[in-house]
């Protein structure tokens, strides 16, 4: 199995400001035939289901506010929310799908400070 | 719009089998660009991959659940179904249904909103 870990498992942000959050995978989810990277992000918001916020590493899911980004290749990724808002408190995690055992992260919790 | 509802019983005894449905409202569970999966998340917890199915019938098993696993498919109700044999309590999650893109691996773009299965006598 890749086994996906993720950091910090936790962060406090300031509204306005930049979170990153960071995905590794034990071995490389970029496939050479496509060039793609096998890597999505979600957001779980407290008592609701995940939501799909990025694939392939970096495609931003129609009407996901464009402060989300994701970034990165092989077994190294981030997510960066680029100016922080009282909306975005949730817990994140990245899944692979290059493997068809497909693996999530222990996800990140983002607060405010 | 697209919407995916869990629904079975909330409490199961230890040994005994968890049956769950997920009802598809607003599309076809028959389109072949679309494969339907079982995501849990035991309390506190991370998520973890179950089964998929394809329109078709064919099945996708997580390797750690292959031997307690069923997964079926009712296109004219379009339903899809779970049932896990033998639990214990380390089968006590959040049940999600969904819909990954593509193939059965791909990551899930549409989630029902879950239900709470615990396992206890």
């Amino acid at each position: 199995d890749i086994v996906m870990t993720q950091s910090p498992d936790s962060l406090a942000v300031s509204l306005g400001e930049r979170a990153t959050i960071n995905c590794k995978s034990s071995q490389s989810v970029l496939y050479s035939s496509n060039n793609k990277n096998y890597l999505a992000w979600y957001q779980q918001k407290p008592g609701q289901p995940p939501k799909l916020l990025i694939y392939w590493a970096s495609t931003r899911e129609s009407g996901v506010p464009d402060r989300f980004s994701g970034s990165g290749s092989g077994t190294d990724f981030t997510l960066t929310i680029s100016s922080l808002q009282a909306e975005d408190v949730a817990v994140y995690f990245c899944q692979q799908y290059y493997s068809t055992a497909f693996t999530f992260g222990p996800g990140t919790k983002v607060d405010i400070k | 719009q697209l919407q995916l509802q869990e629904s079975g019983p909330g409490l199961v005894k230890p040994s005994e089998t968890l049956s769950l449905t997920c009802t598809v409202s607003g599309g076809s569970i028959s389109s072949s660009s679309y494969y339907w999966g079982w995501i849990r998340q035991p309390p506190g917890k991370g998520l973890e991959w179950v089964a998929t199915i394809y329109y078709s019938g064919s099945t996708y098993y997580s390797p750690s659940l292959k031997s307690r696993v069923t997964m079926s498919i009712d296109t004219s109700k379009n339903q899809f179904s779970l049932k896990l044999s033998s639990v214990t309590a380390a089968d006590t999650a959040v049940y999600y249904c969904a819909r990954h893109i593509d193939y059965y691996y791909y990551y899930m773009d549409v989630w029902g909103k879950g239900t709470t299965v615990t396992v206890s006598s």
